[in-house]
C-alpha cells in the first residue's frame, strides 16, 4: 500500500478565511512534505517534517502555516491567503529522511483564492 | 544554485514509437535521481536511480543514470496513448529531508 490521502479535493476560500487541508499515510513513513504546483509547473517544495518535526521550511509566508499531530496525519493551516496562492497543494511521504526513499505523493487539493 | 533541466519540453508521437526524456541535474549533495509521471493529479512513482549504469526496467519503460556526465534518460518503447503524461525527474539531496528539486517536465503526447 502506498497511499496518501488529502482532504479535501477542492477548496474555495476568500481571502478573509481560516481553512487547513489534511494529509494522511498508514505506511509508518516518518518523512512528509508539503509541495505547492502552479498550472504547467513542477512542484515546489514548501516545508519537510522529519520525525514529526518540522526540518525545513523553504521561505514560506507565514499565511500558511504546517503541523504534523502525530506521525501518520500532516495539516496545512491557511490564513489571509492572496489570489496568488491558488494552486494545487501536494503532500508527499517517504519511509525515512534520512536515508534514500522515494516520495509518495496525495492526489492533491486544488485550491483556489477569490 | 541545484539545478534540474529536462528536455524535450514536448513531445508528439504515435503509437508505437519509441521515445527518449533526458534530465541533466546539478544537485548539491546529489543522493538519488527519481522519475514520476503526472497526469491529472498527483505524480506517480516510476523510478529511482542511485548508482550509475545500472538500467531500471518496468514492462515498456526503463531509466539509467550517468553520474559522471550528471545525467539520466527515461525510454519508453512501443508507446500507447495512456503514456500521455508529463514526465518529472527530480534530483534527491542527502540532507535532512531527503528533499527533492524537480525538473520543469517533458509534456508527452501519444497519438492513436
Amino acid at each position: 500500500d502506498t497511499e496518501v490521502t488529502q482532504t479535501p479535493k477542492h477548496l474555495v476560500m476568500g481571502m478573509t478565511n481560516k481553512k487547513s487541508l489534511k494529509c494522511e499515510q498508514h505506511m509508518g513513513h516518518r518523512a512528509m512534505y508539503w509541495y505547492k504546483q502552479k498550472a504547467k509547473k513542477p512542484p515546489e517544495l514548501m516545508f519537510v517534517y522529519s520525525y514529526e518535526k518540522l526540518s525545513i521550511n523553504e521561505s514560506v509566508p507565514s499565511r500558511f502555516s504546517p503541523e504534523c499531530p502525530n506521525s501518520s496525519l500532516l495539516n496545512l493551516h491557511l490564513h489571509a491567503l492572496q489570489p496568488e496562492d491558488s494552486a494545487l497543494y501536494l503532500c508527499a511521504s517517504s519511509r525515512d529522511p534520512g536515508l534514500t526513499y522515494e516520495q509518495y505523493f496525495g492526489p492533491g487539493t486544488r485550491l483556489t483564492v477569490t | 544554485e541545484d539545478k534540474v533541466v529536462q528536455s524535450p519540453l514536448s513531445l508528439v508521437v504515435h503509437e508505437g514509437d519509441t521515445v527518449t526524456l533526458n534530465c541533466s541535474y546539478e544537485v548539491t549533495n546529489f543522493r538519488s535521481l527519481l522519475w514520476y509521471k503526472q497526469e491529472k493529479k498527483a505524480p506517480t512513482f516510476l523510478f529511482m536511480l542511485t548508482s550509475s549504469g545500472i538500467e531500471k526496467k518496468s514492462g515498456r519503460l526503463s531509466s539509467i543514470l550517468d553520474k559522471k556526465e550528471l545525467f539520466s534518460i527515461l525510454n519508453i518503447t512501443a508507446t500507447q496513448t495512456g503514456d500521455s503524461a508529463v514526465y518529472l525527474c527530480a534530483g534527491g539531496m542527502d540532507n535532512a529531508g531527503n528533499m527533492l528539486t524537480f525538473g520543469g517536465g517533458t509534456r508527452l503526447m501519444v497519438k492513436p
